[in-house]
């Protein structure tokens, strides 16, 4: 089944712990994004990767950092998690930037206490 | 820089009202543009796009959407909702390298 899939789905942490979120997708796709969604402002891209070992800073990446070694893989870092962090994170993926439909995964809710 | 505006926060209709979702964005070069649906507890998937051709657009579900370019809009319509619409929507815009999103509606059909 093509799909995108997050580790983890929910997680509960402290300031400052170190945390991944991964992201994986099975479709051979180029592009792939990570967003945040906070009430009443939508979907933020954090980053995004127009293909392996490319990536580039959306609208909101301060205090995030991704990697693309493979072509399936765009893990999420969180180096050192503060509370305005907490959020539902979702990975997405799509064919090629622009005209293709992302795919998006089922989302990670994240909370920094 | 590419901005998305989406008018309506929270609608609310009953079943077999019309509806109609504003979007409006502001992007000086060719665009890509989407609605996508995010049922509770759900991903978003996509409803619709539009790239080129018929500025009408049909989706799934009975949804469609007009483009007009002059007034730098994408607006979303369905003639008769359901109770199983109810579900936030999203008005996104696809540019060169990035993808923005409105802030959201929240529809809420009453049975």
């Amino acid at each position: 089944e093509a799909q995108v899939t997050q580790n983890p789905r929910y997680l509960i942490t402290v300031t400052g712990k170190k945390l991944t979120v991964t992201c994986s997708q099975n479709m051979n796709h180029e592009y792939m994004s990570w967003y945040r969604q906070d009430p009443g402002l939508g979907l933020r891209q954090i980053y995004y990767s127009m293909n392996v070992e490319v990536t580039d800073k959306g609208d909101v990446p301060e205090g995030y950092k991704v990697s693309r070694k493979e072509k399936r893989n765009f893990p999420l870092i969180l180096e050192s998690p503060s509370p305005n962090q907490t959020s539902l994170y979702f990975c997405a993926s799509s064919l090629y930037q622009g005209r293709n439909e992302q795919f998006f995964g089922p989302g990670t809710r994240l909370t920094v206490l | 820089a590419q901005s998305v505006s989406q008018h309506n926060h929270h609608v609310i209709l009953s079943e077999a009202a019309s509806l109609e979702l504003g979007c409006n964005y502001s992007y000086g070069g060719t665009v890509n543009l989407f609605w996508y649906v995010q049922y509770p507890g759900q991903h978003l998937q996509l409803l619709l796009k539009y790239f080129s051709g018929d500025p009408l657009v049909k989706g799934i579900k009975g949804f469609e959407a007009e483009f007009i370019k002059s007034k730098f809009s994408f607006n979303l319509r369905k003639p008769s909702v359901q109770w199983s619409d109810t579900a936030e929507y999203f008005c996104a815009v696809n540019g060169a390298n990035d993808m923005r999103f409105g802030a959201g509606t929240r529809l809420t059909v009453k049975p």
